[in-house]
């Protein structure tokens, strides 16, 4: 696809409950990132990805989120026993990497929204 | 650590200029990003700084000065469309991470 894909867009479940968030990155971008936003807030860092290895995973805020991403292309984002302050926005972004003139640029997929009841 | 703070709000009306600023503190520093997003959409990229100066890119300009820590947005001719959250993020890391500020939220008044 043109840009980044994210999905579902949106996800209610109930509390305890596992969820699986699936990030489509742009083809040929080795760099993928998962952010976290509450409403009215600004994007929590949770973990990032250079082609499939995870050199920073603290942004993760606790053992019940993890993810992982295969083939150096899709991401899934997994969170366990889901509570309810997990409910937010979860984005994901891919980027060129290093190389490149344009380093500092992001693209960001539309967002998956997590409710948690 | 890592910190960036930004204004919370900027008001201001149509026609006018705006600069909202951005200091940082980081435990490495590769770059200054700015995106702009509008509510219940995602964030888009405007203006990255790696070096000291002003970047200008049509209405909008972005400043960085690496030795205050300190950089800003500089929005001109402003327009209703305008109207959105602003977010600074800081490249470190060497380069592998980008950490945002809390945002600033705009408004144009006609």
């Amino acid at each position: 696809g043109a840009g980044v894909s994210q999905s579902p867009s949106n996800k209610v479940t109930e509390k305890g409950k596992d969820v699986e968030l699936r990030c489509d990155p742009i083809s040929g971008h080795t760099a993928l990132y998962w952010y976290r936003q509450s409403l009215g807030q600004g994007l929590e860092f949770l973990i990032y990805f250079q082609g499939n290895s995870a050199p920073d995973k603290s942004g993760l805020p606790s053992d019940r989120f993890s993810a992982e991403r295969t083939g150096g292309s899709v991401s899934t984002l997994t969170i366990q026993r889901t509570q309810q302050e997990d409910s937010a926005v979860y984005l994901c972004a891919s980027s060129p990497g290093l190389a490149g003139p344009n380093t500092g640029e992001l693209f960001f997929g539309e967002g998956s929204r997590l409710t948690v009841l | 650590g890592q910190s960036l703070e930004q204004p919370s709000e900027v008001t201001a009306v149509e026609g006018a200029i705006v600069q909202i600023n951005c200091t940082y503190q980081t435990s490495g520093f590769y770059g200054l990003s700015w995106y702009q997003q509008h509510d219940g959409g995602a964030p888009t990229f405007l203006s990255y700084n790696a070096l000291d100066g002003l970047e200008e890119t049509g209405r909008f300009s972005s400043f960085l000065s690496r030795s205050d820590s300190y950089g800003y947005l500089l929005l001109q001719e402003l327009q209703m469309k305008d109207s959105a959250s602003y977010f600074c993020a800081v490249r470190d890391n060497y380069g592998q991470n980008f950490v945002f500020g809390p945002g600033t939220r705009l408004s144009v008044l006609p």
